[in-house]
């Protein structure tokens, strides 16, 4: 039973195009959502996040969107750049607990 | 400062023997933690180490898994009697508080043949 689902494995953008990568979530007592970004041979590295107070948060290029009705959040990146090349993981906990939920990763190709 | 570091970074080891995988965490996070990531799943919490706090296993497969964590430091996750279904990469992440940013080590890869 998968909590959180990154239904798109792979995607590929031309570079300064919008890059737009999905993930639902099932649980309704997640609140707090995060996203990661992992290269080959080095461990995830943490991107932005957001609180379900909120259905928006924007850190320079990188937006992430949350639907709480629809149990959808978005992370979208303008203008893509070759280096934004990765796997994305977007990741769910309830507020005051550790653990976290990661989805099953997209990844991301942003062609030059 | 330094990040977190894992070793070894690679392990190729023969069905039905033991491995050990040593994370050492962002000096004074309280908090450490291991994932799996099988080939096509996303990353599978195994356990978590808080201070003195008994840890959280509730994410071990099977009791061939096990892990300590030694002076509130380093940890070691061992698996007995590997099996082809444990290769997978092993990933460590230690956080300054329990709720915090979770930052990760690059990974052990281990291969059971």
């Amino acid at each position: 039973d998968q909590q959180v689902k990154q239904n798109s494995p792979s995607l590929s953008v031309q570079e300064g195009r919008i890059s737009i990568l999905n993930c639902d979530y099932t649980n309704s007592m997640f609140d707090y959502f995060l996203w990661y970004k992992k290269y080959p041979a080095e461990g995830p590295t943490f991107l932005i996040s957001i609180s379900s107070i909120k259905d928006k948060n924007e850190d320079g290029r990188f937006t992430v969107f949350l639907n709480k009705s629809a149990k959808h959040l978005s992370l979208h990146i303008v203008p893509s750049q070759p280096g934004d090349s990765a796997v994305y993981f977007c990741a769910a906990s309830t507020s005051g607990t550790y653990k976290y939920i990661f989805g099953t990763g997209t990844r991301l190709k942003v062609l030059a | 400062g330094a990040g977190v570091s894992q070793s070894p970074s690679n392990k190729v080891t023969e069905k039905g023997k033991d491995v050990e995988l040593r994370c050492d965490p962002i000096s004074g996070h309280t908090a450490l933690y291991w994932y799996r990531q099988s080939l096509g799943q996303g990353l599978e919490f195994l356990i978590y180490f808080q201070g003195n706090s008994a840890p959280d296993k509730s994410g071990l497969p099977s009791d061939r898994f096990s892990a300590e964590r030694t002076g509130g430091s380093v940890s070691t996750l061992t698996i007995q009697r590997t099996q082809q279904e444990d290769s997978a990469v092993y990933l460590c992440a230690s956080s300054l508080v329990q709720v915090g940013e979770q930052f990760f080590g690059p990974g052990t890869r281990l291969t059971v043949l």
